[in-house]
């Protein structure tokens, strides 16, 4: 079936550095990708989205990749913060569809 | 601008009552969506609702479950005769009008625990 999966469960940063988390998709269809990031007892934040007809966008200090070819998505963090510690999900929907679908998610730490 | 608002942040039920979940979504927003989401683990769509109307309710238990958002109040799901298995987190998001593939933005949730 359809899946939004996360290569990497947890990941481990020296704080300032930068940060990617990385997603694949296996839904062909899929044009709209969104990245949230989700703090403990809280609900996922909007961090940043892209369209299929782009295959980079930049907010501040994110930069979401989209490589339509290998279905791929990342999330780049640059100058790492401990605030930046949470669990980031990735997520995918199609125009005409109703459903977002998430993927499990990675833990970002980062070490002061 | 208030966000989107659940409540109550937290429930607990005993096995065989009954869970209700409200959602206020953001000012404006006509398009409701219902998540669950197990510790550690991602979420899981449950259903999507517009004013009056089911949209899309395919993550739904076909049992026990169901979610409504009428045309005043706020969207309401309903967990009937709740087994321990229904203990999670449940997150409403909300979207404005237009696509449904626009940016849907989350509510605190509610943490459900069953005993």
């Amino acid at each position: 079936g359809e899946s939004v999966g996360l290569h990497l469960p947890t990941l481990s940063v020296q704080e300032g550095d930068n940060s990617i988390i990385n997603c694949a998709y296996s839904n062909s269809a899929s044009d709209y990708f969104i990245w949230y990031k989700q703090e403990s007892g809280k609900g996922p934040q909007f961090i940043i989205d892209i369209r299929s007809n782009m295959d980079k966008r930049q907010g501040q200090r994110v930069t979401v990749l989209l490589n339509k070819t290998v279905k791929h998505l990342s999330l780049q963090i640059a100058a790492t913060q401990p605030g930046d510690s949470a669990v980031y999900f990735c997520a995918e929907s199609h125009t005409g569809g109703f459903k977002t679908i998430f993927g499990a998610g990675t833990r970002l730490f980062v070490k002061a | 601008n208030a966000g989107v608002m659940q409540n109550p942040r937290h429930l607990v039920r005993r096995r065989g009552q009954e869970a209700r979940l409200r959602c206020s979504p953001m000012k404006g927003h006509s398009h409701v969506y219902w998540y669950r989401q197990l510790p550690e683990e991602g979420l899981k769509f449950m259903v999507y609702l517009q004013k009056e109307n089911i949209i899309d309710e395919s993550g739904m238990p076909k049992e026990r479950f169901s979610a409504e958002f009428p045309k005043e109040g706020p969207s309401i799901l309903r967990i009937q005769q709740v087994v321990r298995g229904d203990s999670a987190a449940y997150f409403c998001a909300s979207s404005p009008p237009g696509r449904s593939t626009d940016t849907q933005y989350f509510g605190p949730g509610t943490r459900l625990t069953v005993l």
